[in-house]
């Protein structure tokens, strides 16, 4: 079965930067992790769920929210199989834990129906 | 931009009733419709997607259905494993956009 774990997350003043990681597993051989696109959602204290990012199985593209195009980047090391998102001039509004999530149907992510979630990893933004 | 909503926020049920939770889009999405339960402390799980298709081991207590701007998310014989929040997402052209999720709690 299909695992994914975030890691990379923790206390960045305003204005910083920090790179989250998410390595996946339980692919099978025939479908790897490059097969997927891939999502980034995230979920402030106490809030409901926002979507983030989303990238292409082959990484060639890429979608943002409108409330972090330009800070944020989301990419991906097939031969990792790790998903990742750099995230700088971090915001208080920022603050939140971020889950990485797969994209239920190989090829296109063109629908972001996500199948499995990882179990999230916090950022929080304070000075 | 497609907003969604959801109601009520919170539900008071007893276990082994029936409850429906409401979602809302400001524009049709046809059925490009996912519904997800979280629990706490949890990452959230996928449940029905294209308005009203269970996910892989969904139990059929839960059923999903509309279609535009109306949908529902039904679950018959509420049992304890199932309070928890839901949420509606659409889903279209990459994104994924949530509504602000349904607390389904013990009365």
């Amino acid at each position: 079965e299909v695992q994914l774990l975030e890691s990379g997350g923790g206390v960045v003043q305003p204005g910083g930067s920090l790179r989250l990681s998410c390595a996946a597993s339980g692919f099978d051989s025939g479908f790897p992790f490059s097969a997927y696109a891939m999502n980034w959602v995230r979920q402030a204290p106490g809030k409901g769920l926002e979507w983030v990012s989303a990238i292409s199985g082959s990484g060639a593209t890429t979608y943002y929210a409108d409330s972090v195009k330009g800070r944020f980047t989301i990419s991906r090391d097939n031969s990792r199989s790790t998903l990742y998102l750099q995230i700088n001039s971090l915001r208080v509004a920022d603050t939140a834990v971020y889950y990485c999530a797969k994209v239920k149907s190989r090829g296109s992510g063109y629908e972001s129906i996500l199948d499995y979630w990882g179990q999230g990893t916090l950022v929080t933004a304070s000075s | 931009e497609i907003v969604m909503t959801q109601s009520p926020v919170t539900l008071s049920v007893s276990p082994g009733e029936r409850v429906t939770l409401s979602c809302r889009a400001s524009e049709s999405v046809g059925t490009d419709l996912a519904w997800y339960q979280q629990k706490p402390g949890q990452a959230p799980r996928l449940l029905i997607y294209g308005a009203s298709t269970r996910a892989t081991g969904i139990p059929d207590r839960f059923s999903g259905s509309g279609f535009g701007t109306g949908f529902t998310l039904s679950i018959s014989g509420l049992q304890s494993e199932d309070f928890a929040v839901y949420y509606c997402q659409h889903y279209n052209n990459w994104r994924g956009t949530f509504g602000g999720g349904t607390k389904v709690e013990v009365k």
